[in-house]
């Protein structure tokens, strides 16, 4: 079974900075994919970013990127001119292409401060 | 709007009472999944459907059942509902099994209390 780790319950960042969010898992499987989702207080689960575990090149959305080490089973996630609208709660998940499920961290909650 | 409708949004329910939580999905996905979330935590797989017709136990099964009604429904039944049941639930869809690469489109959520 796949266990998704995300080390770091809470962060802050000011507005306009640069944060990282850590996401580490371990599986024994060679093809898979990786998502971090943000969750703000509206409750809503939306899609930030996806990795595909056989691309070497990092994933970026805008101002979100990844940081893909496949040997080392870490993905973080990395957000730029962070903005107000980024506080929520971000979680890191893993979906495994063999039981074609996914399984979650259990969150980062990121409060972006003015 | 394209996407997966939950229903009900809330819900209070007396321990031993049972209901049924509605997910629907109109993006011709193949797969559908529950998950339930409680504080502090992930979210825990419940059950899920690869394709219509099939069904099977994730993480946390026990005290639920399921249905896949047809290609764009899939119900979350609790027949005696108990205080440990208390979570948000989401249900989730995404388009295929074994390409679920794509990510996972949620509904908005049910928010249940048993009291």
């Amino acid at each position: 079974a796949q266990t998704v780790t995300q080390s770091q319950p809470e962060m802050s960042v000011q507005e306009a900075e640069t944060v990282t969010l850590s996401c580490t898992y371990d599986t024994s499987e060679s093809n898979y994919y990786l998502f971090w989702y943000k969750q703000p207080p509206s409750r809503q689960m939306i899609l930030v970013i996806r990795q595909e575990a056989y691309k070497q090149q990092n994933a970026t959305e805008n101002r979100f990127s990844v940081n893909f080490q496949k040997a080392a089973k870490s993905f973080s996630l990395k957000i730029s001119d962070s903005q107000l609208g980024d506080t929520a709660m971000y979680f890191c998940a893993f979906f495994s292409t063999n039981a074609g499920k996914s399984t979650f961290g259990d969150g980062t909650t990121l409060t972006v401060k003015p | 709007n394209a996407g997966v409708t939950q229903t009900p949004k809330f819900q209070v329910l007396k321990t031993g009472q049972s209901m049924t939580l509605q997910c629907a999905q109109d993006m011709n996905h193949n797969s559908m999944y529950w998950y339930r979330q409680d504080p502090g935590m992930g979210l825990r797989l419940i059950y899920y459907s690869a394709s219509e017709g099939t069904t099977d136990k994730g993480e946390v099964p026990n005290g639920y059942n399921v249905s896949r009604l047809n290609k764009r429904e899939f119900s979350l039944r609790l027949e005696s509902a108990a205080p440990s049941q208390t979570s948000v639930y989401f249900c989730a869809s995404s388009e295929l099994v074994r390409t679920g690469g794509y990510g996972y489109t949620f509904g908005s959520g049910t928010r249940l209390t048993v009291v």
